[in-house]
């Protein structure tokens, strides 16, 4: 069974410009998560879908944070305009039930 | 929330056990503790969760006292794949309380041969 993948890996971009991150989940899961971890700090929680609906979105730093999962399959994250303290870990879960699964995360490098 | 308190690091030697506490004195009736595993460049991956007493699987052993306060994860007979961040978690199981999981700083150990 496959699990969580998430893409890019690494994504290196220039203060003020845009990226979308993507993270594919365990096939069947319903629950997606999107957490980070910014420079020296701890995985903080950004927000969770039920399928297609943001069940909690409480983490999300700010609107320049756009969070989307369309048919509940795949869920893209999309900074605009990213700014310098946007860089860090970006990882993303998925769960039928109690247990999350992680993806391997995206790095993202804002210069 | 219930915060956690963990060692930042431990070494030990390959085939030695190894006992990781975790102090989570806030912990409320509806909270279960779960400890996770990460490597570089990898997500965290799920290890152990429970509520009381002791829990066992196939990798690890999950020591949680009456008072429930803290916690001990314990890996049998560790091998140097074993090296890693162990990261104590304190929240309300179910999909719905993500929000409430705080990682914290997590405990680096490293096995030597």
């Amino acid at each position: 069974e496959a699990g969580v993948t998430q893409f890019p890996s690494h994504s290196v971009i220039e203060k003020g410009q845009t990226v979308t991150l993507r993270c594919d989940p365990i096939s069947g899961h319903d629950n997606l998560y999107w957490y980070r971890r910014v420079m020296g700090k701890e995985i903080k929680f950004l927000l969770h879908f039920v399928k297609e609906s943001k069940q909690d979105e409480s983490g999300m730093p700010n609107n320049r944070f756009l969070a989307e999962r369309t048919g509940g399959t795949y869920s893209t994250l999309k900074v605009q305009p990213a700014e310098l303290e946007d860089s860090g870990v970006y990882f993303c879960a998925s769960s039928q039930e109690h247990e999350q699964y992680f993806g391997p995360g995206t790095r993202l490098t804002v210069t | 929330l219930a915060k956690t308190t963990q060692p930042i690091s431990m070494d030990s030697y390959e085939g030695q056990e190894v006992n990781i506490t975790c102090s989570h004195n806030n912990i409320a009736t509806n909270d279960y503790i779960t400890w996770y595993q990460q490597f570089p460049s990898q997500g965290p991956r799920f290890i152990i969760q429970g509520y009381k007493t002791k829990v066992t699987n196939e990798v690890a052993s999950l020591f949680i006292p009456a008072d429930r306060k803290s916690s001990t994860l314990s890996l049998p007979r560790v091998s140097l794949s074993d090296t890693a961040v162990y990261y104590c978690l304190v929240a309300p199981s179910g999909y719905s309380s993500a929000s409430k999981i705080i990682f914290g700083s997590g405990t680096r150990l490293s096995i030597r041969p």
